[in-house]
């Protein structure tokens, strides 16, 4: 079965620190490129992380870029974010997906086929 | 604020035609993806690129784009298709992606 399955998530203080996992399982992870996409309680979805499938190539968004570190062990099909210095605007529902670039009839396009369920990082005092 | 515009809600009676649309620059170099996300659930990929849909989705869900807005159209649309929906693109830039607003769709 194709899934994604994240875990770590949880209560943290103010300028603390947590560590997401996802584990991969039903297709080839060491192939993929995976993100990190999160979604504060009530709203919508913010892009957050992409690693390409050898870890060579790295983006960020804005909000987290200098605070957050992603990184993959293809050996253990699995990747991994690295929160330091969190803040209450972090907190929200952190899912990884996978990326997958089409080329149909010609055409370039991109999509984020595979979701995982999500674990929720809280940062309160 | 996003770089993608959607309109926040928008309701359909059951079996009628409903189109949600998303405008942003990024569109006219990369096209969209759309999410269908349930309440408590993970989105699910419905519609990518410039008509395509994943095994599984219906065939009722099209995708569209004219410059810079691209649309999801559901035709005859069922219960079970409200929910939130969500445009995405890779921004302009390539090196990051961003997500619309999402739009809340009732079906009444």
């Amino acid at each position: 079965q194709v899934q994604l399955v994240e875990s770590g998530g949880g209560l943290v203080n103010p300028g603390g620190s947590l560590r997401l996992s996802c584990a991969a399982s039903g297709f080839t992870f060491s192939d993929s490129y995976i993100n990190w996409i999160r979604q504060a309680p009530g709203k919508g979805l913010e892009w957050i992380s992409y690693i390409s499938s050898t870890g060579s190539t790295i983006y960020y968004a804005d909000s987290v870029k200098g605070r957050f570190t992603v990184s993959r062990d293809n050996a253990k099909k699995s990747l991994y974010l690295q929160m330091n210095s969190l803040r209450a605007e972090d907190t929200a529902v952190y899912y990884c997906a996978r990326f997958r670039d089409y080329y149909v009839l010609g055409s370039y396009s991109d999509a984020f086929d595979i979701w995982g369920q999500g674990t929720m990082v809280t940062v309160s005092s | 604020s996003s770089e993608l515009t959607q309109d926040p809600a928008i309701s359909v009676a059951l079996g009628q035609t409903v189109r949600i649309t998303c405008q942003g620059d990024s569109l006219r170099t990369y096209y969209a993806s759309w999410y269908q996300q349930k309440p408590g659930q993970a989105p699910v990929l419905v519609i990518f690129g410039k008509n395509n849909r994943p095994s599984g989705i219906p065939d009722r869900f099209s995708g569209s784009t004219s410059g810079n807005t691209t649309s999801l159209t559901i035709t005859g649309a069922q219960a079970e298709d409200e929910g939130d929906y969500y445009c995405n693109s890779r921004h302009s830039s390539g090196d990051h992606w961003v997500f619309g607003g999402g739009t809340k769709l009732t079906v009444l």
